[in-house]
Formats: structure tokens, C-alpha cells, sequence
């Protein structure tokens, strides 16, 4: 089984919907983060969580949202989704002792 | 300008020639140094990890860290049609964060 895990892998959605994309991690680890990743522009940090009680701004946080349920789930929600959100959502966990990440499969997000 | 500069490629070598990837940086800063490969339509996985300045090898892959010239590389010899892929690399002050280069999208032509 994967280590980290994300649902939907893909989905398609309209303008102005909420949408919540759900990552869930079997690493043990206490680091979590949302990336999107666009062409051209690579990996952007959306939100990072370093353990439940700390929520933090990435880079390119306006819009987006999450909350972290618990130490193996964190959920990244766009309350009104916009076109200009269409694009691929990567979750990640860190191992603390060497710093490195470990990514999702991530979920292809439209938006029309 | 950027923190970290990749040439996006693509890039297309026949199989078994040595590929070279770089990235340069302006962040003198930086302490950690990844390359994560990734495959058409998956998420990216850590290919190699360096702390600080010098040569890491693993099998057919060898990562430099040059701090004075703000430079990274990435050599992968005999180079496979499985080895296409985009190669990314990352690098960190060592809080984790880590700020991504854009990528260079690899060919290895049979």
C-alpha cells in the first residue's frame, strides 16, 4: 500500500464550488504539505502543518484552506472554486531527522 | 529572479549516454539538496539527497553540490528509456520547506 494517499485522483468541478481533495500518510510523520504544481511554474507551497495544532501559509495560500484531523490526515479545501485553481495537488510528509519529502499521487483538479 | 533556475528541457539523449541535470541558486543559505524524479502522472519521488557541498553516488546516479558556484547536478550514467521522466530538483535551509526548482523533462531515446 502507498504510503501517502490522496482522494479524488481526478475531479472535475464548476465554478464556484467548494472542494475539499483529502491526503491521508501511514509514514508516522508529523510534517504535512499541499503543493500545486503548474507548467512552468513547478511546486508551490499552498499550506504546511508541522504537527495537529500548527496550521502555516505557503506561498500561495489566498483561496485555499485546511485542516488537519488528525495526524495521518490533512485536507485541502477551495471554498469557491475559480478557473485559475485548475491544476495538480500534491500532498507530502517530511521526515524531520533528514528533512526530505515524500509526495502523493496527487489529484488532477479542474475547474470549468 | 528566481531562488532556484532549471532549464526546463525537454531534453533528449539516446539511450546510454551520460545526462547531465543542473540547477543554479541564489540563496547561499541553502544547506540540503534533493533531485526527485517524476514520472508522466504521478507524484514526484526522491531520487538523491546531499547535505552541503559534494559528490553523492548511488548505482547509476551521482549528485554534486558546488556552494561556491550556487550549482547542483545531476549525472545519470548508461542512461535507460526508463529513466525519462521530469527531474526536479529542491533544496532547503533545513526547516523543511523546501523550494523547488521547475523542472527538466527527460527523453531517453531507444
Amino acid at each position: 500500500d502507498a504510503d501517502v494517499t490522496q482522494t479524488p485522483r481526478n475531479r472535475i468541478t464548476k465554478t464556484g464550488k467548494r472542494i475539499m481533495l483529502e491526503c491521508s500518510q501511514t509514514k508516522g510523520h508529523d510534517r504535512m504539505y499541499w503543493y500545486r504544481q503548474d507548467p512552468g511554474l513547478g511546486l508551490r507551497l499552498i499550506y504546511y502543518s508541522f504537527d495537529v495544532k500548527d496550521i502555516n501559509k505557503g506561498e500561495i495560500s489566498d483561496g485555499y484552506s485546511v485542516s488537519r484531523q488528525a495526524q495521518a490526515k490533512f485536507s485541502l479545501s477551495l471554498e469557491s472554486a475559480i478557473p485559475n485553481q485548475t491544476a495538480l495537488y500534491f500532498c507530502a510528509t517530511s521526515d524531520p531527522s533528514i528533512g526530505t519529502q515524500y509526495f502523493g499521487p496527487g489529484t488532477r483538479l479542474t475547474v470549468l | 529572479q528566481k531562488e532556484v533556475e532549471q532549464d526546463p528541457g525537454p531534453l533528449s539523449v539516446p539511450e546510454g549516454a551520460i545526462v547531465s541535470l543542473n540547477c543554479t541558486y541564489s540563496n547561499s543559505a541553502f544547506q540540503y539538496f534533493m533531485w526527485y524524479r517524476q514520472y508522466s502522472r504521478k507524484g514526484p519521488e526522491l531520487l538523491m539527497y546531499t547535505y552541503s557541498s559534494g559528490n553523492k553516488e548511488d548505482g547509476r546516479f551521482t549528485a554534486q553540490v558546488d556552494k561556491s558556484s550556487k550549482y547542483i547536478s545531476l549525472f545519470i550514467r548508461d542512461s535507460q528509456p526508463s529513466d525519462s521522466a521530469t527531474y526536479l530538483c529542491a533544496m532547503s535551509f533545513g526547516n523543511e520547506k523546501l523550494t523547488f526548482g521547475t523542472g527538466t523533462r527527460l527523453t531517453i531515446i531507444p
